[in-house]
């Protein structure tokens, strides 16, 4: 069964520390890896997307990291902002269907908090 | 990025109505669009994929005669919730797809900001 599984579930970090979030994932075959931030009541924005071949990625002050051959992502937030509490959603796709489009697998999220 | 657009942002409404949702891509011609439900702290579950000019595909356990989506033009797809009942009350997401630039291996996907459904 395809899964994606992240961890913590939920975390709290002071504002200007770093944090680390994780993401396994079973989904076979695979296509590509995205990263995405959810606000409370508004819909995903994308961060970041990885195929297999790449093994990181970075947008501002967030780096994302692929191991294809152990099914693990991370994110790394690095000097931690207010505006970064959020849930951080892991999203795995596999090979396209013969719509040509990704069907988008879903983590269930860790909720971020930074506090002052 | 490519915005999409979702209406309304909130609807509250009484049982048994129908409510109809609307999305669409401001900048870009979606093909394929998708339509999520998410309850409170849990992640989006694809409900079903819309594509313009023909039927919608659901996803199971979701009943295609009570979520009605229709996929009218290459900008625009709607969600009618019929006969909505407190159950259904949810975050409804609706997500479209860009195909240019689109490889084999990614595409591009954008989110709307959500219709927050609520009934009484």
């Amino acid at each position: 069964k395809n899964q994606v599984e992240q961890s913590p579930q939920s975390l709290i970090i002071l504002e200007g520390k770093n944090c680390t979030l994780q993401c396994n994932y079973t989904v076979s075959p695979f296509s590509n890896l995205r990263w995405y931030k959810q606000d409370t009541g508004r819909g995903p924005v994308s961060l970041t997307i990885m195929t297999f071949s790449e093994n990181t990625k970075s947008n501002g002050r967030y780096t994302a990291t692929l191991d294809a051959d152990t099914k693990q992502s991370s994110l790394h937030i690095t000097a931690s902002q207010l505006s970064d509490s959020a849930s951080y959603i892991c999203v795995v796709s596999g090979l396209p269907f013969s719509g040509g489009y990704n069907k988008l697998i879903f983590g269930a999220g860790t909720r971020l908090a930074v506090h002052p | 990025g490519a915005v999409v657009s979702q209406h309304p942002s909130r609807v509250i409404c009484k049982s048994g109505t129908s409510v109809k949702i609307e999305c669409r891509s401001l900048d870009f011609q979606a093909t394929t669009m998708f339509w999520y439900r998410q309850f409170p702290k849990q992640s989006l579950m694809l409900m079903a994929t819309s594509n313009e000019g023909s039927k919608a595909t659901y996803e199971q356990g979701v009943e295609k005669d009570k979520f009605l989506i229709n996929h009218a033009s290459l900008t625009l797809s709607t969600l009618t919730v019929t006969s909505a009942h407190p159950e259904d009350s949810s975050f409804y997401i609706c997500s479209a797809r860009d195909g240019r630039g689109a490889s084999k291996y990614t595409d591009t996907q954008y989110f709307g900001p959500g219709t927050r459904l609520t009934v009484l």
